[in-house]
Order: C-alpha cells, then structure tokens, then sequence
C-alpha cells in the first residue's frame, strides 16, 4: 500500500511569491489534515479535510493559506502571499476515521523556506 | 488546552539502556497516541492507548496510561542507535490529534 505522498519536498521562495503544497493520501482515507511545524515549536494543526469538504479549519492562520481537497482525493495548500513567518515543515497526514479510534499517517513533510 | 507536553525536552542514552519518555496533558481524552519522527521524515504512528487501558505494548515499547494523573510514559528497552529520533505524544478525541513539542531521544552506539 503507498503511504502519503507529498511535494515537494522542499521549497525555497522570496517573501510574497505564491507556493502550492500537494498532498496524495492513502487511497480510501476519509480523512486529511494538514499539520505544521515551526522550528522548535509544537506540531501544530491546520485543518481537516473529510473527503472534499473542510471539517475543521481552525487552525489556519489567516486568509493567505488556502486549502482544497478537489473531489475528495488529493489536496493542495497554497499560501499566497508567502511571509517570513510561513517557513517550516508542512505535514499531511490521512486516516481511516477520526482521532477518536484510529492513528495518523503523515508524509515526509514539505521543509517550506521563505526568504 | 488538551496538548500534551513531552518530558524530557531531550535525552541521550547509551546504546542498551532504556528511554523513558513523559507525556501530560490537561484535559479528558479518549486515547493517546505516541508517534516518532527521524530527521527530514513524517511521524510515524507507534502506538494508542485507550483512556480505558492502563498499559500497552508493542515489541520493545511500553505504554502506561494514568488517566487519574493525566500522564502516560514511553518506555523503549534495549535502545539501538536506530532508536534516535524526537517522539511525539497526541491526545487523540473528538478533535484533530493535539501534538506536543516532542522528546529528542540520541541513543549513542
């Protein structure tokens, strides 16, 4: 079974430039979130996907960050435009169902550099 | 907020020993999940124990649960060099897993 797929995997670009981050999940996984990490900081949460339509957007940190998920398969973040602040590691993770009974699969991660 | 906070920030071991790694949290869950990340990797799922269980294990790790003391542990026996990677725990419920910051384990061959 493939994993969760992401690209690319590193992306360097100037402070407002646009960059488009692309997730394939597990094929059949309901569920895709998206996570980041700044740094030395916590793993921080950014939103969940059930198939195409947002369940939780939360933690999106404002209208510059822009996720779909396109009839429910692979999903894309874009942030438009990028600031110093954006750079870190994007995760993507799928599951089967919710936190609540099932464990996460995350990809590599997208290393997100502005500059 | 239900995060958990690993402790220790960072930890080294000889090759051998055992790890112990510490999670709390602040609020009720439904489970708690451990995770690992080696450099430039994702997490990976290691295991989840349910609010109801008390201890888990799976090869050389071993999961306890205090839900009384909002804690669980990591315990990872016979480290190996492989071992060295930060380990992450995540409350896991009715929302989107709540990572903390992590342990950074460097098991030293």
């Amino acid at each position: 079974e493939a994993g969760v797929t992401q690209f690319p995997s590193h992306s360097v670009i100037e402070k407002g430039q646009t960059v488009t981050l692309r997730c394939d999940p597990i094929s059949g996984h309901d569920n895709l979130y998206w996570y980041r990490r700044v740094m030395g900081k916590e793993i921080k949460f950014l939103l969940h996907f059930v198939k195409e339509s947002k369940q939780d957007e939360s933690g999106m940190p404002n209208n510059r960050f822009l996720a779909e998920r396109t009839g429910g398969t692979y999903s894309t973040l874009k942030v438009q435009p990028a600031e110093l602040e954006d750079s870190g590691v994007y995760f993507c993770a799928s599951s089967q169902g919710t936190s609540h009974n099932y464990g996460y699969t995350f990809g590599s991660g997208t290393r997100l550099t502005v500059v | 907020s239900q995060q958990g906070e690993e402790d220790p920030q960072a930890l080294s071991i000889q090759e051998g020993e055992n790890a112990t790694m510490n999670c709390s949290y602040k609020t009720s869950i439904n489970n708690l999940q451990w995770y690992r990340q080696n450099s430039g990797r994702g997490l990976v799922h290691l295991i989840l124990i349910r609010s109801n269980e008390r201890e888990k294990h799976s090869g050389r790790l071993r999961v306890t649960l205090d839900t009384s003391k909002k804690s669980s542990s990591l315990l990872i026996t016979a480290s190996r060099a492989a071992d060295t990677a930060s380990y992450f725990c995540a409350v896991g419920g009715n929302t989107p897993l709540v990572f903390g910051k992590g342990t950074r384990l460097s098991v030293i061959a």
